[in-house]
Protein backbone atom coordinates (compact mmCIF):
# COMPACT_ATOMS: atom_id res chain seq x y z
CA UNK A 1 0.00 0.00 0.00
CA UNK A 2 1.06 3.43 -0.55
CA UNK A 3 1.87 4.85 2.37
CA UNK A 4 3.65 8.60 3.55
CA UNK A 5 4.30 9.08 7.29
CA UNK A 6 5.31 11.80 9.06
CA UNK A 7 6.09 10.80 12.98
CA UNK A 8 5.79 14.09 14.42
CA UNK A 9 3.19 16.58 14.49
CA UNK A 10 5.03 19.02 16.34
CA UNK A 11 8.47 20.33 15.92
CA UNK A 12 9.47 23.26 18.15
CA UNK A 13 13.18 24.60 18.13
CA UNK A 14 14.67 27.55 18.49
CA UNK A 15 15.91 30.62 16.02
CA UNK A 16 19.04 29.08 14.50
CA UNK A 17 18.97 25.71 15.47
CA UNK A 18 19.04 22.75 12.64
CA UNK A 19 15.96 21.17 11.98
CA UNK A 20 14.88 17.82 10.54
CA UNK A 21 11.05 17.14 9.58
CA UNK A 22 10.95 13.22 8.90
CA UNK A 23 8.91 11.56 6.05
CA UNK A 24 8.93 8.00 5.56
CA UNK A 25 6.94 6.48 2.48
CA UNK A 26 6.20 3.08 1.70
CA UNK A 27 5.72 2.41 -2.11
CA UNK A 28 7.18 -0.74 -4.30
CA UNK A 29 7.82 1.49 -7.42
CA UNK A 30 9.54 4.09 -8.47
CA UNK A 31 8.45 7.05 -6.34
CA UNK A 32 8.54 10.86 -6.23
CA UNK A 33 8.58 12.92 -3.01
CA UNK A 34 7.26 16.58 -2.49
CA UNK A 35 7.61 18.25 0.19
CA UNK A 36 4.48 20.73 0.89
CA UNK A 37 4.56 23.99 2.87
CA UNK A 38 1.19 25.76 4.37
CA UNK A 39 2.08 29.11 6.16
CA UNK A 40 -0.42 30.65 8.54
CA UNK A 41 -3.53 32.32 6.59
CA UNK A 42 -2.09 31.19 3.47
CA UNK A 43 -2.54 28.65 0.60
CA UNK A 44 -0.32 25.04 0.92
CA UNK A 45 2.14 25.66 -1.56
CA UNK A 46 5.04 23.56 -3.01
CA UNK A 47 8.36 23.87 -1.42
CA UNK A 48 10.46 21.67 -2.81
CA UNK A 49 10.58 18.24 -5.09
CA UNK A 50 13.39 15.50 -5.11
CA UNK A 51 13.58 15.59 -8.80
CA UNK A 52 14.77 19.02 -8.73
CA UNK A 53 17.37 18.23 -6.17
CA UNK A 54 17.07 22.27 -5.48
CA UNK A 55 17.47 24.41 -2.30
CA UNK A 56 14.71 26.14 -1.11
CA UNK A 57 14.36 29.13 1.58
CA UNK A 58 17.47 26.97 2.79
CA UNK A 59 15.95 24.09 3.03
CA UNK A 60 16.95 20.29 0.99
CA UNK A 61 15.46 17.32 1.03
CA UNK A 62 17.67 13.85 0.11
CA UNK A 63 15.55 10.68 -1.20
CA UNK A 64 16.92 7.57 0.64
CA UNK A 65 15.42 4.83 -1.32
CA UNK A 66 16.82 2.48 1.14
CA UNK A 67 15.32 4.46 4.24
CA UNK A 68 12.66 4.74 2.34
CA UNK A 69 12.73 8.63 3.82
CA UNK A 70 12.53 12.02 2.19
CA UNK A 71 13.39 14.35 5.59
CA UNK A 72 13.61 17.54 5.09
CA UNK A 73 16.19 19.80 6.49
CA UNK A 74 17.60 23.39 7.52
CA UNK A 75 21.17 23.85 9.07
CA UNK A 76 19.53 27.38 10.87
CA UNK A 77 15.95 28.07 11.32
CA UNK A 78 14.32 31.30 11.07
CA UNK A 79 11.35 32.16 12.64
CA UNK A 80 9.70 32.93 9.32
CA UNK A 81 10.07 29.22 8.79
CA UNK A 82 7.23 28.21 11.23
CA UNK A 83 4.59 26.37 9.63
CA UNK A 84 2.49 23.34 8.77
CA UNK A 85 4.82 20.98 6.65
CA UNK A 86 3.29 17.75 4.87
CA UNK A 87 5.21 15.18 2.53
CA UNK A 88 3.82 13.97 -0.46
CA UNK A 89 4.07 10.79 -2.59
CA UNK A 90 3.27 10.40 -6.05
CA UNK A 91 3.51 6.57 -7.34
CA UNK A 92 5.48 7.30 -10.66
CA UNK A 93 4.55 4.86 -12.99
CA UNK A 94 0.85 6.05 -12.53
CA UNK A 95 -0.77 7.81 -15.13
CA UNK A 96 -3.32 9.73 -13.03
CA UNK A 97 -0.62 11.29 -10.79
CA UNK A 98 -2.04 11.86 -7.80
CA UNK A 99 -0.62 12.67 -4.60
CA UNK A 100 -1.00 10.91 -0.92
CA UNK A 101 -0.05 12.82 1.75
CA UNK A 102 1.22 12.61 5.31
CA UNK A 103 -0.38 13.76 8.01
CA UNK A 104 1.57 17.13 8.29
CA UNK A 105 4.06 18.57 10.98
CA UNK A 106 3.85 21.77 12.30
CA UNK A 107 7.44 23.32 12.89
CA UNK A 108 7.24 26.54 15.61
CA UNK A 109 10.85 28.44 15.45
CA UNK A 110 11.07 30.19 18.55
CA UNK A 111 12.97 33.40 18.86
CA UNK B 1 -4.42 35.06 -12.80
CA UNK B 2 -6.08 34.82 -9.32
CA UNK B 3 -5.72 30.96 -8.60
CA UNK B 4 -7.63 28.54 -7.35
CA UNK B 5 -10.78 30.22 -5.89
CA UNK B 6 -12.90 28.44 -3.37
CA UNK B 7 -16.44 29.96 -1.83
CA UNK B 8 -17.39 30.09 0.51
CA UNK B 9 -14.74 30.87 2.49
CA UNK B 10 -15.64 29.82 6.09
CA UNK B 11 -19.67 27.63 6.57
CA UNK B 12 -21.44 27.27 9.65
CA UNK B 13 -24.27 25.16 9.21
CA UNK B 14 -26.12 23.00 11.46
CA UNK B 15 -26.32 19.06 11.87
CA UNK B 16 -28.87 17.73 8.54
CA UNK B 17 -28.10 20.69 6.96
CA UNK B 18 -27.09 20.36 2.78
CA UNK B 19 -23.36 22.43 2.10
CA UNK B 20 -22.21 23.29 -0.77
CA UNK B 21 -18.57 24.22 -1.50
CA UNK B 22 -17.80 25.33 -5.43
CA UNK B 23 -14.26 25.84 -7.00
CA UNK B 24 -12.75 27.23 -9.49
CA UNK B 25 -9.73 25.85 -10.77
CA UNK B 26 -7.09 27.39 -12.58
CA UNK B 27 -7.45 28.59 -16.65
CA UNK B 28 -6.13 26.01 -18.53
CA UNK B 29 -5.92 23.02 -15.67
CA UNK B 30 -6.83 19.70 -16.54
CA UNK B 31 -7.10 18.03 -13.07
CA UNK B 32 -9.00 19.20 -10.16
CA UNK B 33 -8.97 17.67 -6.59
CA UNK B 34 -10.84 17.72 -3.34
CA UNK B 35 -9.02 17.28 -0.10
CA UNK B 36 -10.11 17.12 3.34
CA UNK B 37 -7.83 18.25 6.36
CA UNK B 38 -8.32 17.65 9.77
CA UNK B 39 -5.89 17.64 12.62
CA UNK B 40 -6.07 13.63 13.26
CA UNK B 41 -5.55 13.24 9.84
CA UNK B 42 -4.35 15.48 8.27
CA UNK B 43 -5.04 15.97 4.09
CA UNK B 44 -6.46 13.79 2.44
CA UNK B 45 -7.50 12.91 -1.07
CA UNK B 46 -11.40 12.64 -1.12
CA UNK B 47 -12.17 12.94 -5.03
CA UNK B 48 -10.42 14.04 -8.13
CA UNK B 49 -11.25 14.87 -11.76
CA UNK B 50 -9.39 14.29 -15.05
CA UNK B 51 -11.11 16.61 -18.13
CA UNK B 52 -14.02 16.81 -16.09
CA UNK B 53 -14.30 13.45 -15.25
CA UNK B 54 -14.44 11.62 -11.93
CA UNK B 55 -10.95 9.34 -11.78
CA UNK B 56 -11.08 8.11 -8.17
CA UNK B 57 -13.53 8.66 -5.48
CA UNK B 58 -12.26 6.49 -3.65
CA UNK B 59 -11.49 8.82 -0.73
CA UNK B 60 -15.01 10.20 -0.35
CA UNK B 61 -16.30 9.10 2.85
CA UNK B 62 -19.60 7.84 2.58
CA UNK B 63 -22.73 8.66 0.05
CA UNK B 64 -23.59 11.43 2.01
CA UNK B 65 -20.28 13.23 0.29
CA UNK B 66 -20.58 13.80 -3.75
CA UNK B 67 -18.95 15.91 -6.16
CA UNK B 68 -19.49 17.27 -9.44
CA UNK B 69 -17.73 19.01 -12.68
CA UNK B 70 -20.20 20.22 -15.23
CA UNK B 71 -17.35 21.87 -16.91
CA UNK B 72 -13.54 22.63 -17.14
CA UNK B 73 -14.07 26.34 -14.68
CA UNK B 74 -16.67 24.84 -11.91
CA UNK B 75 -16.38 21.64 -9.52
CA UNK B 76 -18.97 21.17 -6.62
CA UNK B 77 -18.46 19.11 -3.37
CA UNK B 78 -21.71 18.66 -1.30
CA UNK B 79 -22.38 17.39 1.65
CA UNK B 80 -25.50 15.89 2.58
CA UNK B 81 -27.34 15.66 5.51
CA UNK B 82 -23.97 17.02 7.32
CA UNK B 83 -22.66 15.73 10.50
CA UNK B 84 -20.42 17.64 12.85
CA UNK B 85 -17.55 15.01 12.31
CA UNK B 86 -17.59 16.61 8.52
CA UNK B 87 -16.35 19.42 10.23
CA UNK B 88 -12.81 20.22 8.43
CA UNK B 89 -10.89 22.56 6.01
CA UNK B 90 -11.91 21.27 2.38
CA UNK B 91 -9.15 22.07 -0.32
CA UNK B 92 -9.78 22.17 -3.83
CA UNK B 93 -6.48 22.06 -6.16
CA UNK B 94 -5.88 21.58 -9.46
CA UNK B 95 -2.99 21.04 -12.12
CA UNK B 96 -2.11 21.36 -16.15
CA UNK B 97 -1.24 17.64 -16.46
CA UNK B 98 -0.52 14.67 -14.85
CA UNK B 99 3.45 15.98 -14.37
CA UNK B 100 3.13 19.40 -12.83
CA UNK B 101 2.66 20.74 -9.43
CA UNK B 102 -0.65 21.06 -7.97
CA UNK B 103 -1.94 24.62 -7.17
CA UNK B 104 -3.96 24.38 -3.90
CA UNK B 105 -6.99 27.22 -3.12
CA UNK B 106 -7.70 28.68 0.41
CA UNK B 107 -9.86 26.08 1.57
CA UNK B 108 -13.56 26.44 3.05
CA UNK B 109 -13.69 25.87 7.05
CA UNK B 110 -16.34 24.22 7.54
CA UNK B 111 -18.37 23.78 10.62
CA UNK B 112 -21.19 21.76 11.57
CA UNK B 113 -22.57 22.36 15.03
Amino acid sequence: AQRVTQPEKLLSVFKGAPVELKCNYSYSGSPELFWYVQYSRQRLQLLLRHISRESIKGFTADLNKGETSFHLKKPFAQEEDSAMYYCALRAGSSNTGKLIFGQGTTLQVKP
Amino acid sequence: DAGVIQSPRHEVTEMGQEVTLRCKPISGHNSLFWYRQTMMRGLELLIYFNNNVPIDDSGMPEDRFSAKMPNASFSTLKIQPSEPRDSAVYFCASRRTSRDEQFFGPGTRLTVL
